[in-house]
């Protein structure tokens, strides 16, 4: 069954210093990826999504992931955090259904904080 | 202005009642998805549909009813037979295809008083 892991609930960095938030994901066939940042009560938006082309990903506002099939894993990196930055972070697998269509799964979550 | 548009934004309910939210999207997307968020537990799928008049059951579908009459709409009952349903409904579609990301309404949070 495809599933990802998020290993840190919670990730706090200095504004100006690197943002390395960490997920690993377990799948039967290569796997279709996500990204998506949440701002309080608001929607999801897609950062970036990884398909099988290259295994560097870059999304939107600065973020990048690497696919990383030895180690399963797909961490969301970025060079410098910025205060808009603060967030929660959910890294998400594409889910094949019987009979057609796609479920996407979700992690459970990283709450990024951005502190001066 | 394409998008996802969830209403209300907020919404109060009264033990035993059902309520319906709303989700309309102009993104001529075929699939739609309504998802429950919960503190620490990340997005749960209740329902989902791929074409008009067509639904399946998702992960959490007890106690919630959907219809799929138009394609740009798909409404989610919460019924009184759902026994927590404080939480924040998130609605989604997604192109469908080789396009599986999905984008999501800004949210409807229900509360039960």
């Amino acid at each position: 069954a495809q599933s990802v892991t998020q290993l840190d609930s919670h990730v706090s960095v200095s504004e100006g210093t690197p943002v390395l938030l960490r997920c690993n994901y377990s799948s039967s066939y290569s796997p279709s990826l996500f990204w998506y940042v949440q701002h309080p009560n608001k929607g999801l938006q897609l950062l970036l999504k990884y398909t099988s082309a290259a295994t560097l990903v870059k999304g939107i506002n600065g973020f990048e992931a690497e696919f990383k099939k030895s180690e399963t894993s797909f961490h969301l990196t970025k060079p410098s955090a910025h205060m808009s930055d603060a967030a929660e972070y959910f890294c998400v697998v594409r889910l094949r259904l019987t009979g057609g269509g796609n479920k996407l799964t979700f992690g459970t979550g990283t709450q990024l904080k951005v502190e001066l | 202005d394409g998008g996802i548009t969830q209403s209300p934004k907020y919404l109060f309910r009264k033990e035993g009642q059902n309520v319906t939210l709303s989700c309309e999207q102009n993104l001529n997307h075929d699939a739609m998805y309504w998802y429950r968020q919960d503190p620490g537990q990340g997005l749960r799928l209740i329902y989902y549909s791929q074409i008009v008049n067509d639904f399946q059951k998702g992960d959490i579908a007890e106690g919630y009813s959907v219809s799929r009459e138009k394609k740009e709409s798909f409404p989610l009952t919460v019924t009184s037979a759902q026994k927590n349903p404080t939480a924040f409904y998130l609605c989604a579609s997604s192109p469908g295809l080789s396009r599986y990301e999905q984008f999501f309404g800004p949210g409807t949070r229900l509360t039960v008083l």
